[in-house]
């Protein structure tokens, strides 16, 4: 059973509100990524991270930010959320040379 | 670049009959891994299956089986046996083998399970 973790669950917020979204795995996998998905729709990598102090931007462009201090935690970021955010973001991780990623439960988001 | 194509946005199946859902997959790479996963209303990615390009046999796992025809690019999801709570949304994936190791996903399937 994957041990990779997400919360808050779901947030509601307000415009122009700072939000960090939390993800940590205890299977001390190297790579990490977020995916966006918009409701019914495909997922999109925007972040991911090789290993610690390593962070790269994905094929979707996102405003938010993320950062990769310890391996077990990949936090993402939005400085000032708008409606245009509003979606689910998934948390996902690998071993290196791993066959599987593992996901999170997901955080849904809603900018009001 | 890598492009997974799921023609199908939604199907009903009848309880306890078989459904394939479709998915087929364009890449340059001669090394590839794919995936279906199952998102129910609740939001997680569940892994259901993997197969290898150069798995000689289909994958099979309980239910679920793999129909790859490489030469064809499809990697179709079988589901034997359907149960109610398979409704869910399906999705195809492939992983990049080389540096991210990152999946790009189809667009979906959304599978109802009728009794």
């Amino acid at each position: 059973e994957a041990d990779i973790y997400q919360t808050p669950r779901y947030l509601v917020i307000g415009t122009g509100k700072k939000i960090t979204l939390e993800c940590s795995q205890t299977m001390g996998h190297d790579k990490m990524y977020w995916y966006q998905q918009d409701p019914g729709m495909e997922l999109h990598l925007i972040h991911y991270s090789y290993g610690v102090n390593s962070t790269e931007k994905g094929d979707l462009s996102s405003e938010s930010t993320v950062s990769r201090i310890r391996t077990e935690h990949f936090p993402l970021t939005l400085e000032s959320a708008r409606p245009s955010h509003t979606s689910q973001y998934l948390c996902a991780s690998s071993e290196a040379q791993g066959k599987e990623q593992f996901f999170g439960p997901g955080t849904r988001l809603t900018v009001l | 670049a890598q492009k997974i194509t799921q023609t199908q946005p939604g199907m009903f199946v009848q309880e306890k009959e078989a459904v394939t859902l479709d998915c087929t997959y364009d890449t340059s790479d001669p090394s590839y891994g794919l995936f279906w996963y199952k998102q129910p209303s609740s939001g997680e990615m569940i892994f259901l299956i993997y197969q290898g390009s150069y798995d000689q046999q289909n994958a099979t796992e309980g239910r679920y089986s793999l129909n790859f025809q490489k030469a064809r690019k499809s990697a179709n999801l079988v589901i034997s046996a359907s149960q109610l709570g398979d409704s869910a949304m399906y999705f195809c994936a492939m992983r990049e083998l080389g540096g991210r190791r990152a999946l790009t996903f189809g667009s979906g399937t959304r599978l109802q399970v009728q009794p």
